[in-house]
């Protein structure tokens, strides 16, 4: 399976502030996935990353508020923008591999 | 109605015994499914994969998937204190093009006491 690290592991913030997550990994993958991991709640994919295109979001989730980037293959980084309170959470990045999605460590994000 | 059910716990149990974890769901197009293993402070990590319905065996953890019920499990024999955690359960349509995508539970917390 892809090593993958994410930077930073963890932040404290300011509301109104901004915060981007960088995801690399150790192998050229085609797709890369960011989710959210809110307190009891289950992982949610926010958006799929594919290089050389656009990030397509899922419901509920939009670029003004998590802009994504993908310049290359082993590389992303999401934005999360403007934020309040309830953007505290995990922010998880994952790759496909041979059977499925493997996760990165995760940034742990504290808005106050 | 959630896509994916899954009793969140948390599940206690003594050193040795036979755990057993489920996730039901509601969408029968769903094919894979999945079991991730997630120590605290860590991200999800694969535990064991499975395509339709079926049993299979990885050493001390069994996973069984039931699509006529919908409903997949997780056996762990001889629990170890190293396996608490909570352990997810994950599902998907397919495995790659252009709208893959897991469905999580919200996750199982494991606590095997020595």
């Amino acid at each position: 399976s892809a090593v993958i690290s994410q930077k930073p592991s963890r932040d404290i913030c300011q509301r109104g502030t901004s915060l981007t997550i960088q995801c690399q990994v150790d192998s050229q993958v085609t797709m890369m996935f960011w989710y959210r991991q809110q307190p009891g709640q289950s992982l949610t994919l926010i958006a799929t990353a594919n290089q050389g295109s656009e990030a397509t979001y899922e419901s509920g989730f939009v670029i003004d508020k998590f802009p994504i980037s993908r310049p290359n293959l082993t590389f992303s980084t999401l934005t999360v923008s403007n934020m309040s309170p309830e953007d505290s959470s995990i922010y998880l990045c994952s790759v496909t591999g041979v059977e499925t999605q493997y996760f990165g460590p995760g940034t742990r994000l504290l808005v106050l | 109605q959630k896509e994916v059910e899954q009793d969140p716990g948390p599940l206690s149990v003594p050193e040795g015994a036979i755990v057993s974890l489920n996730c039901t769901y509601s969408n029968s197009a769903f094919q894979y499914f999945m079991w991730y293993r997630q120590y605290s402070r860590k991200g999800p990590e694969l535990l064991m994969y499975t395509y339709s319905s079926g049993n299979k065996e990885d050493g001390r953890f069994t996973a069984q998937v039931d699509k006529s019920s919908k409903y997949i499990s997780l056996f762990i024999r001889d629990s170890q204190p190293s396996d608490s955690a909570t352990y997810l359960c994950a599902m998907s349509f397919n495995s790659g093009g252009s709208n893959y995508k897991l469905t999580f539970g919200k996750g199982t917390l494991l606590t095997v006491n020595p």
